[in-house]
């Protein structure tokens, strides 16, 4: 069965600087999807990046990339200048076909003034 | 445009009650997940709705735990005769039937079984 992994339940940077938030997932699959949504306190879950296995470059968004290692099967969220509205809990996802997500049991992020 | 909602947004019960919780997803999304967020758990995959039809309930803990979808619009989550351990945030999403089917999160319904 796929798993995903989120090893670090807490995390914290200081205002302007970088994090990385790790993922590891297993899966005997090539084909499918990563992701990593923000929960803030609100509970909304919100899409931050997604990155398809079958291309190579990594995805950005902005202040966000991630690191993809399909050998490794790891999947590391960086967050550069980090801002205080990008605390919240982090939540990284697979996806096989066409729905079925299966998520972490996610990362805190604190940011310190 | 409006993004999924949902309703209650808390909702404390006692035991051995049943609860219903709805889900509006956005318009013209034709499929529609149900979640358990369980504290300090990542998301739980409960049921699939594609239109009215649930192709995949594989997730629902229980006989208990019941779903419907009506007009391929609106569902409901129902759970009868609640027990402390149903306590836990529920959480429904919606997306397009086609791809990249990125799901959209409603802000989830806190359910609190006293």
């Amino acid at each position: 069965a796929q798993t995903v992994t989120q090893s670090q339940p807490e995390m914290s940077v200081q205002e302007a600087e970088t994090v990385t938030l790790s993922c590891t997932y297993d899966t005997s699959e090539s084909d499918y999807y990563l992701f990593w949504y923000k929960q803030p306190p609100s509970r909304q879950m919100i899409l931050v990046i997604r990155q398809e296995a079958y291309k190579q470059q990594n995805a950005t968004e902005n202040r966000f990339s991630v690191n993809f290692q399909k050998a490794a099967k790891s999947f590391s969220l960086k967050i550069s200048d980090s801002q205080l509205g990008d605390a919240a809990m982090y939540f990284c996802a697979y996806r096989e076909g066409t729905y079925k997500y299966i998520f972490g049991t996610g990362t805190r992020l604190k940011v310190l003034a | 445009g409006a993004g999924v909602s949902q309703s209650p947004s808390n909702k404390v019960t006692e035991k051995g009650k049943d609860v219903e919780l709805r889900c509006d997803p956005i318009s013209g999304h034709t499929a529609l997940y149900w979640y358990r967020q369980s504290l300090g758990q990542g998301l739980e995959f409960l049921i699939y709705f594609q239109g009215n039809s649930a192709p995949d309930k594989s997730g629902l803990p229980s006989d208990r735990f019941s779903a419907e979808r009506t007009g391929g619009s609106v569902s409901t989550l129902t759970i009868q005769r609640t027990q402390q351990e149903d306590s836990a945030v529920y959480l429904c999403a919606s997306s397009l039937g086609t791809p990249p089917y990125e799901q959209y999160f409603g802000p989830g319904t806190r359910l609190t079984v006293t």
